[in-house]
């Protein structure tokens, strides 16, 4: 398996405009994560998934942040518009059972100018 | 409110020699703690699971305790490598929150050879 895939890897847009991370789970995992990483902050959840279906989405910051999960093998976190605040690295990760370890992907760096 | 606490001084330590680290935590009855190491520019990656009933739990030169009542779990990495230089995560869990992680801020440690 080639492991969690994240894309893009980086990404650079201008405040207000629309960005779209995107995520391929490891088949079979049925929990997937969307962490985001920031130096002040650290790693916090942002909402995760079971079964496709979204349980918790309490860490998401604001209406602006949505994020899909179409299928057992895509999902996507959307932020629309984007601001400086924004930037940060976001990781996706996939988890097999509850209690199991978390695989994350190498994550998308985004910056917003 | 829930805390997590690990060390944001970097530690540093002589190649051969037994790395510690401290994860303390506040607020929270964690039924799970795992730990992941993160390397500069990558996702966190699983290293070990231990649950509330259990004291130690070890794997190649790693070993982890956890000790409920003190709060607090304790990483160590033996016979340490340069190799080891990473950043270490503690994250707590428990299942009445689902398989959702809380993260802590992380532990850097560096070894010389």
């Amino acid at each position: 398996d080639a492991g969690v895939i994240q894309s893009p890897r980086h990404e650079v847009t201008e405040m207000g405009q629309e960005v779209t991370l995107r995520c391929k789970p490891i088949s079979g995992h049925d929990y997937l994560f969307w962490y985001r990483q920031t130096m002040m902050r650290g790693l916090e959840l942002l909402i995760y998934f079971n079964n496709n279906v979204p349980i918790d989405d309490s860490g998401m910051p604001e209406d602006r942040f949505s994020a899909k999960m179409p299928n057992a093998s895509f999902s996507t976190l959307k932020i629309q518009p984007s601001e400086p605040r924004d930037s940060a690295v976001y990781f996706c990760a996939s988890s097999l059972r509850i209690n199991y370890g978390y695989t994350f992907g190498s994550g998308t760096r985004l910056t917003v100018v | 409110s829930q805390k997590i606490e690990q060390n944001s001084e970097a530690l540093n330590i002589q190649e051969g020699k037994t790395a510690t680290l401290t994860c303390n935590y506040t607020n929270y009855s964690p039924a799970y703690l795992q730990w992941y190491r993160q390397d500069p520019g990558r996702g966190p990656v699983f290293l070990l699971l231990i649950r509330e009933n259990e004291k130690e739990k070890r794997k190649e030169r790693l070993k982890v305790t956890f000790d409920t009542t003190l709060k607090q779990s304790l990483f160590h990495i033996t016979a340490s490598q340069p190799a080891d230089s990473a950043t270490y995560l503690c994250a707590l869990g428990r299942e009445a929150a689902g398989n959702k992680l809380t993260f802590g801020g992380g532990t850097r440690v560096l070894v010389k050879p």
